[in-house]
C-alpha cells in the first residue's frame, strides 16, 4: 500500500503557480520522495525527488518539510500541458526492492 | 538518446491466447520494472528485472505470466491464456542502476476480445 496522502483532484488557471501538497507522516529516514506525472495516455514522467532540502528543476520545486512528514510540489507557472496526474512517492529503503509504489495521485486541472 | 521503447503499443488477443510485450530499456540501463494500470485504476508494480536475473516479482500473478530480461534483446512479459480481465495498460520502465530514476515507455494497451 501507498504510504502517502494525496488529494483526489486539484484545479488551477494557466500561467499561476500550483501547489500539489502529499502528507507521509510514516516517513522513515532513508526514505527519498520522489514525484513523477502522467499524462493523458502516457507513461508516467519522472519529475523530481528529494530527501530533506528543497529542490529545484526545470520542471518544478520541491519542498520539504522540516519533520519530512510533508512535502509539496510547486508548478511554477502551469500550462496546458500540465494537466496530469501526479503521483508522490516513497521510495522502498531496501536493497533490491526499489519498486514504486503509486497511490491514486492528485488529478491536475488547468484551465485555459 | 532514445527512451524505453515498448511494442506493440497496442495488442488485441481473444480469450485463451498467448500475448508477448516487449521492452527495450534506454541504453546504458541494466534494471527493467514491469507495472500494471487496470482501466480507471493506478498503476501496479509487477516484476523486477536485471540481466537474466528476476530481483522482485512479488506483484506477478501466480499462474500465467512470467517475465525475462535475457542478456541480449528486450525484456519481455509474457501472459498465457489471457482472459478479459487481463485487459490492461502495461508499462516499462528502465535505470541505470536500483536506486536510480525510473524512465517510463509508452506502455502496451492490451486488449482481450
Amino acid at each position: 500500500d501507498a504510504k502517502t496522502t494525496q488529494p483526489n483532484s486539484m484545479e488551477s488557471n494557466e500561467e499561476e503557480p500550483v501547489h500539489l501538497p502529499c502528507n507521509h507522516s510514516t516517513i522513515s529516514g532513508t526514505d527519498y520522495i520522489h514525484w513523477y506525472r502522467q499524462l493523458p495516455s502516457q507513461g508516467p514522467e519522472y519529475v523530481i525527488h528529494g530527501l530533506t532540502s528543497n529542490v529545484n528543476n526545470r520542471m518544478a520545486s520541491l519542498a520539504i518539510a522540516e519533520d519530512r512528514k510533508s512535502s509539496t510540489l510547486i508548478l511554477h507557472r502551469a500550462t496546458l500541458r500540465d494537466a496530469a496526474v501526479y503521483y508522490c512517492i516513497l521510495i522502498e529503503g531496501r536493497q533490491g526492492a526499489q519498486k514504486l509504489v503509486f497511490g491514486q495521485g492528485t488529478r491536475l486541472t488547468i484551465n485555459p | 538518446n532514445a527512451g524505453v521503447m515498448q511494442n506493440p503499443r497496442h495488442l488485441v488477443r481473444r480469450r485463451g491466447q498467448e500475448a508477448r510485450l516487449r521492452c527495450s530499456p534506454m541504453k546504458g540501463h541494466s534494471h527493467v520494472y514491469w507495472y500494471r494500470q487496470l482501466p480507471e485504476e493506478g498503476l501496479k508494480f509487477m516484476v523486477y528485472l536485471q540481466k537474466e536475473n528476476i530481483i522482485d516479482e512479488s506483484g506477478m500473478p501466480k499462474e500465467r505470466f512470467s517475465a525475462e530480461f535475457p542478456k541480449e534483446g528486450p525484456s519481455i512479459l509474457r501472459i498465457q491464456q489471457v482472459v478479459r480481465g487481463d485487459s490492461a495498460a502495461y508499462f516499462c520502465a528502465s535505470s541505470p542502476g536500483p536506486w536510480d530514476t525510473q524512465y517510463f515507455g509508452p506502455g502496451t494497451r492490451l486488449t482481450v476480445l
